[in-house]
Formats: structure tokens, C-alpha cells, sequence
């Protein structure tokens, strides 16, 4: 089983209506999650990050967590063309002995909004 | 401005070199990392550095060496006994008692 698994898509959808990007992870004593945008050929940009189970809305963003479940969702309202992108999914592990934060990425979900 | 710099933007080299990738932030951040991105496959650490001179292998260090002589630096070399270099490297790094990192613009390095 992988740690952080996504479906690697494409996920089509038209403009306007809302897109559900899905993760879940093995980790159940994860702590932190976040979603980063990554545009073909570019770096990952951080767009949301979530802790604590429950919504967390920016803008057009939802952050959504289950801790129970092992699951977090990004929902995007009224995409836009510009949302076309892949979409990863990464969970700050359980912290070591060390106390290093290590945070698995997922493989990316890659999202096309139609016009 | 603040943020990550990584150079070069392309680089090109031939088996049996060493290259080495440059990563640079103003951020004041402690924490920096290097990752390598394959297509299909998710971002894999390559290696960490949590303060100035010390660092720790990550899940893929080898073949790889880093050093960290300055807050603000953080370079990678892809040495020859790399059999698989060509990728799209990402430095990223993050601050003291924060969770989230911030990514550099990357290289992508091609072997010949």
C-alpha cells in the first residue's frame, strides 16, 4: 500500500462547476496535510494546508479532512481553465525519534477544466 | 523579495560528470530539502538538512552528496555513480516550527 495515494486522473470537468480532488494516506498518527498545485513544467506551489479535522475554506478552495477515515479531499468551486493542473496531496508523517517532519507527496492528480 | 532560488534552469550532462545544483533562499528558513520528481512518480527525498552543517540521507541519497556551510545554501552534487539522473529537481525549504515548505522554481538535469 502506497503511503499517499491519489488517482492519477485526468479528472475533466466543464468550467464553472466544482472539482473533487480525493488522497488518503496509511500514516493514522499523520498530522498535517497539503495540497500544492503544480503546473506542467513548473514547481509545486503550497495552495492549501489542513490539521485538524473538518472544512477549511480559502477562497474557491476546500480543504477537507478525516482523520478517522485516513482521507483528504480539496474541492475547487467554480473552476476555471486556469485550474488545469496536477494536484498533489502530501501528509507530514509521524515524527521520528529525530524529530524529523517528514512529508510524503503523493503522485498527483491531473485535473482539466473544459471550457 | 523573498523565496527560493535554484540554478541552473537546465543543465546538461554527460555520464561519468559531476554536476552540482545550486539552491539559495532568503527566507531565514532552517529547514531545506532536495527532491527529485520522475514522471508518473511522486516527489522523493533525496536529502534533508534541518540547521548549517548537518544534513541526512533521505529515501534516495544515492549518488547524491549535499553540503550546508551557510544558512542561506544548500547545493547538491549528482555524482557519476548516479545511474539515473536525469530528472527534474526541486530544492524546498521551511521554517522553524512551521509545517509547510516552499518550493524553488528547479533544474532539470538530462544526461547525455
Amino acid at each position: 500500500q502506497k503511503e499517499v495515494e491519489q488517482n492519477s486522473g485526468p479528472l475533466s470537468v466543464p468550467e464553472g462547476a466544482i472539482a473533487s480532488l480525493n488522497c488518503t494516506y496509511s500514516d493514522r498518527g499523520s498530522q498535517s496535510f497539503f495540497w500544492y498545485r503544480q503546473y506542467s513544467g513548473k514547481s509545486p506551489e503550497l495552495i492549501m494546508s489542513i490539521y485538524s479535522n473538518g472544512d477549511k475554506e480559502d477562497g474557491r478552495f476546500t480543504a477537507q479532512l478525516n482523520k478517522a477515515s485516513q482521507y483528504v479531499s480539496l474541492l475547487i468551486r467554480d473552476s476555471q481553465p486556469s485550474d488545469s493542473a496536477t494536484y498533489l496531496c502530501a501528509v507530514n508523517m509521524s515524527q521520528n525519534s529525530g524529530g524529523y517532519q517528514k512529508v510524503t507527496f503523493g503522485t498527483g492528480t491531473k485535473l482539466q477544466v473544459i471550457p | 523579495d523573498g523565496g527560493i532560488t535554484q540554478s541552473p534552469k537546465y543543465l546538461f550532462r554527460k555520464e561519468g560528470q559531476n554536476v552540482t545544483l545550486s539552491c539559495e533562499q532568503n527566507l531565514n528558513h532552517d529547514a531545506m530539502y532536495w527532491y527529485r520528481q520522475d514522471p508518473g512518480q511522486g516527489l522523493r527525498l533525496i536529502y534533508y538538512s534541518q540547521i548549517v552543517n548537518d544534513f541526512q540521507k533521505g529515501d534516495i541519497a544515492e549518488g547524491y552528496s549535499v553540503s550546508r556551510e551557510k544558512k542561506e545554501s544548500f547545493p547538491l552534487t549528482v555524482t557519476s555513480a548516479q545511474k539515473n539522473p536525469t530528472a527534474f529537481y526541486l530544492c524546498a525549504s521551511r521554517a522553524s516550527g512551521g509545517n509547510e515548505q516552499f518550493f524553488g522554481p528547479g533544474t532539470r538535469l538530462t544526461v547525455l
